[in-house]
């Protein structure tokens, strides 16, 4: 399996700062990675795939990048909506893995 | 746009076999554009990836759980299902189907399956 480390697990941060979360594979994963955005309660929602295509509908302010192994997701301007668990997950192969995740808070 | 929900007793003893069944609305199971997954994720832990079905019926599955997951399609009723079984109360988790490209996008709401004796 591959397994997918995430840092920091947690981050507390003001409304404007930029952020940036980092996901380690294991192994190389050729650019087979999204990134998830999971609200309190609710399912996770896609926010990128191929590690840096936004999804439709995704603001702009989250961008990704990353190669071979290491990857991140940044906001540029944390807005109060962006509160959130925010994970990666590889689908270079199967079993398809994620990453712990990174609790985001608001300052 | 596409939908999914995921129904299925929310209560279970050990060693019984959950089932849980994921509807589909506004597309087809029987695309051969996606997969069809179901992750699970314990209260206040990560995700856990579960396995996929194809529209061919062909299925994949975590290691971690092969022995004990069967999933199943229905193209007529539009839906797929998963059985587990021999449940414990490690098993306890929100469990979620999605549509599966890799990325997973949508997902259903989620359904709360809790193992108590």
């Amino acid at each position: 399996d591959i397994q997918m480390t995430q840092s920091p697990s947690s981050l507390s941060a003001s409304v404007g700062d930029r952020i940036i979360i980092t996901c380690r594979a294991s192994q190389g994963i050729s650019n087979a990675l999204a990134w998830y955005q999971q609200k309190p309660g609710k399912a996770p929602k896609l926010l990128l795939y191929s590690a840096s295509t936004l999804d439709s509908g995704v603001p702009s302010r989250f961008s990704g990048s990353g190669s071979g192994t290491d990857y991140t997701l940044t906001i540029s301007s944390l807005e109060p909506e962006d509160l959130a668990t925010y994970y990666c997950q590889q689908y270079y192969s199967t079993p398809r893995t994620f990453g712990l995740g990174t609790k985001v808070e608001i300052k | 746009q596409v939908q999914l929900q995921e129904s299925g007793p929310g209560l279970l003893k050990p060693s019984e076999t959950l089932s849980l069944t994921c509807t589909v609305s506004g597309g087809s199971v029987s695309s051969g554009s996606y997969y069809w997954s179901w992750i699970r994720q314990p209260p206040g832990k990560g995700l856990e990836w579960i396995g996929y079905i194809y529209y061919s019926g062909s299925t994949n599955y975590n290691p971690s759980l092969k022995s004990r997951v069967t999933i199943s399609l229905d193209t007529s009723k539009n839906q797929f299902s998963l059985k587990l079984s021999s449940v414990t109360a490690a098993d306890t988790a929100v469990y979620y189907c999605a549509r599966d490209s890799g990325p997973f996008d949508p997902w259903g709401q989620g359904t709360l399956v809790t193992v108590s004796s």
